[in-house]
């Protein structure tokens, strides 16, 4: 059964640091693996989609890296913003069986002024 | 082009009642997918429709069920209502069915079970 952990849960940090989110999973059987922003109450933002035979991608100040055989990934955040501010969700697609998104508890990021 | 649509945006309903919730996905998308989000639970898939047809299932009961119409356009039931129901729930849309397609969110439907 695939599982997806990210660490930490909370985060907070002062604007302009630069930072890492943690994502890992159990299966590396998976077509690909997103990153999602979710802020209060709202639905969830795609922010980066990594296909399993890619490394990373980048979308302006994000990067997101993806090593499919140790099931790790890392969202790099560049000179953070108070906008940044929000939960930020790993999830990936698993093969076979429902082909399902499984996502992870989110970590929530505070950029502080 | 508009984003994933969901309405309503806000239901309030009691226990043993039942509830209807749409989704439009973006146009030329063919497959949605639901999700319930809870703070305990997080995320989980409901279910995906992709040209009318259910292609895959998750594990909820047989209260929680779903439809696609051939716009595309989906519908979600719960009957029964119960307390535990009460979540965020969000519907996704997907050029192609599930693999390689990157998914869409919309903003989700808050319920409420009283």
């Amino acid at each position: 059964k695939q599982e997806v952990t990210q660490i930490p849960a909370a985060l907070s940090v002062p604007e302009g640091e630069n930072l890492v989110l943690n994502c890992s999973f159990t299966d590396s059987a998976i077509y690909n693996l997103q990153w999602f922003r979710q802020d209060p109450g709202k639905g969830l933002t795609s922010l980066l989609l990594i296909q399993s035979s890619q490394r990373e991608q980048t979308s302006g100040r994000l990067n997101a890296s993806l090593d499919k055989s140790s099931g790790r990934s890392t969202l790099y955040i560049a000179a953070s913003q108070p906008g940044d501010s929000a939960t930020y969700l790993c999830a990936v697609r698993a093969q076979g069986g429902s082909e399902k998104l499984v996502f992870g508890k989110g970590t929530k990021l505070t950029v502080n002024p | 082009k508009a984003g994933v649509t969901q309405t309503p945006r806000y239901l309030i309903k009691t226990r043993g009642q039942q509830v209807t919730l749409s989704c439009s996905p973006i146009s030329g998308h063919r497959s949605v997918s639901w999700y319930q989000q809870t703070p305990g639970q997080g995320l989980q898939f409901l279910f995906e429709y992709f040209s009318e047809t259910q292609r895959n299932k998750g594990n909820f009961p047989g209260r929680f069920s779903g439809r696609q119409f051939s716009n595309s356009r989906s519908e979600m039931n719960v009957s029964t209502l119960e307390l535990g129901d009460s979540a965020l729930y969000l519907c996704a849309s997907s050029l192609k069915a599930a693999g390689l397609a990157e998914q869409f969110f919309g903003p989700g439907t808050r319920l409420t079970v009283l």
